[in-house]
């Protein structure tokens, strides 16, 4: 079985300041894919970017990125010049396979911006 | 049209009752999932729909049932429900293509039994 686990249960941070999301997941399968979901107060659950396991480069979408380091199984989340709007609860989620398969989330961070 | 809908937002019911989640998508994807979703906890799989066959089912009390009567859309009935099953609700949808497995999640039902 798949594990998620985020050791950071909440962080804050002042506006335009960057943040780290931890991340680390056990599994014995080779291959995978990792996501970071955020869940605003308006509880729906909104895909940041997710990573290939296969896939050596880390992944970016806008001012966000990872840090990948799969022998270490590791998947961390920066947010740059981070904004208000990025308040949240944010995710790690593991899912096994090529599609179709159980996402396994782990506990959740939730992150308070702060103006 | 990047949307997964879910009626009712809101739904309070009796022990005895029966009633029923609706999910719709119209982005042709054709993976279909129930998540459920307790206060300050991570969601956690019910079902999962491929090609509206049932594909997983995490053994989830029989008092749940899933239907997909076609590709759009997802029911999930609910009998004889307890208190401890009020939760949020969260329907999701993929494209269901192997190596396409990004999820687009509705806002959910939140279900209260009394």
């Amino acid at each position: 079985a798949q594990t998620v686990t985020q050791s950071q249960p909440e962080m804050s941070v002042q506006e335009a300041e960057t943040v780290t999301l931890s991340c680390t997941y056990d599994t014995s399968e080779s291959n995978y894919y990792l996501f970071w979901y955020k869940q605003p107060p308006s509880r729906q659950m909104i895909l940041v970017i997710r990573q290939e396991a296969y896939k050596q480069q880390n992944a970016t979408e806008n001012r966000f990125s990872v840090n990948f380091q799969k022998a270490a199984k590791s998947f961390s989340l920066k947010i740059s010049d981070s904004q208000l709007g990025d308040t949240a609860m944010y995710f790690c989620a593991f899912m096994k396979g090529f599609g179709n398969e159980k996402l396994t989330f782990g506990t959740g961070t939730r992150l308070t911006i702060i103006p | 049209d990047t949307e997964v809908t879910q009626t009712p937002k809101h739904l309070v019911m009796g022990m005895t009752n029966k009633k029923s989640l609706k999910c719709e998508q119209h982005m042709g994807h054709r993976a279909m999932y129930w998540y459920k979703q307790k206060a300050k906890k991570p969601p956690e799989l019910m079902f999962v729909y491929s090609y509206e066959k049932l594909s997983i089912n995490e053994s989830v009390p029989s008092r749940f049932s899933p239907e997909c009567p076609n590709s759009s859309l997802l029911n999930l009935h609910l009998h004889a429900l307890q208190p401890e099953d009020s939760a949020l609700y969260l329907c999701a949808s993929s494209r269901g293509d192997r190596g396409d497995e990004k999820l687009f999640f509705g806002s959910g039902t939140q279900l209260s039994v009394l």
